[in-house]
């Protein structure tokens, strides 16, 4: 059964820093990997989608990348700013069925200190 | 552009009763979802269907039920609600086969007392 893990849970970083929130899957049949904003008492926001043949995607000051053998997918926030603040959710495409359900990690809540 | 709405926002029931989450979609989306999510965790499946009159059993479908007459429209129903069932509620849709990018709603924050 794919398990999908987020780590760490909860990140706290000052204005202006550089980080990167990691998301870890057990089985790597999978169709794509979509990285979710969501903020809170919110719907979620789709980041950044990367197809199962891509190495990567990026979208203004994100970088989402994907390595399937190591079973492991980066979200790469540049510059953070306070309005970053949010909870990011990875999902994976269920790669045992057609069918697009996803499987989600638990989330990493961010705080971007002014 | 709408994309996926869902309503109510916010709901209390009592234990016992039944309602209808509603979530309808405006993109001509073939397959849809609901998911929910409870504190600290992520989304888990409840129902999916691929095309009007096909629905089926995901992660955690026991005390719901769904249908799909049209291609717009997914309720799910909540009969004898429970306290298991307080958690938020999300629909999504997805123009088609897997790969294809999820769109989701605002969600539908249910409490059971």
């Amino acid at each position: 059964k794919q398990e999908v893990t987020q780590i760490p849970a909860a990140l706290s970083v000052p204005e202006g820093e550089n980080l990167v929130l990691n998301c870890s899957f057990t089985d790597s049949a999978i169709y794509n990997l979509q990285w979710f904003r969501q903020d809170p008492g919110k719907g979620l926001t789709s980041l950044l989608l990367i197809q199962s043949s891509q190495r990567e995607q990026t979208s203004g000051r994100l970088n989402a990348s994907l390595d399937k053998s190591s079973g492991r997918s980066t979200l790469y926030i540049a510059a953070s700013q306070p309005g970053d603040s949010a909870t990011y959710l990875c999902a994976l495409g269920d790669g045992s069925s057609n069918t697009g359900k996803l499987i989600f990690g638990q989330g990493t809540t961010l705080q971007v200190k002014p | 552009n709408a994309g996926v709405t869902q309503t109510p926002k916010f709901r209390i029931l009592k234990i016992g009763q039944s309602m209808t989450l509603q979530c309808t979609q405006d993109m001509n989306h073939n397959y849809m979802y609901w998911y929910r999510q409870d504190p600290g965790m992520g989304l888990k499946l409840i129902y999916y269907s691929v095309g009007a009159g096909i629905t089926d059993k995901g992660e955690v479908p026991n005390g719901y039920n769904v249908s799909r007459s049209t291609t717009e429209d997914f309720p799910l129903r909540l009969e004898l609600a429970a306290p298991s069932q307080t958690s938020v509620y999300f629909c999504a849709s997805s123009y088609g086969r897997a790969g294809t990018e999820a769109f989701f709603g605002q969600g539908t924050r249910l409490t059971v007392v």
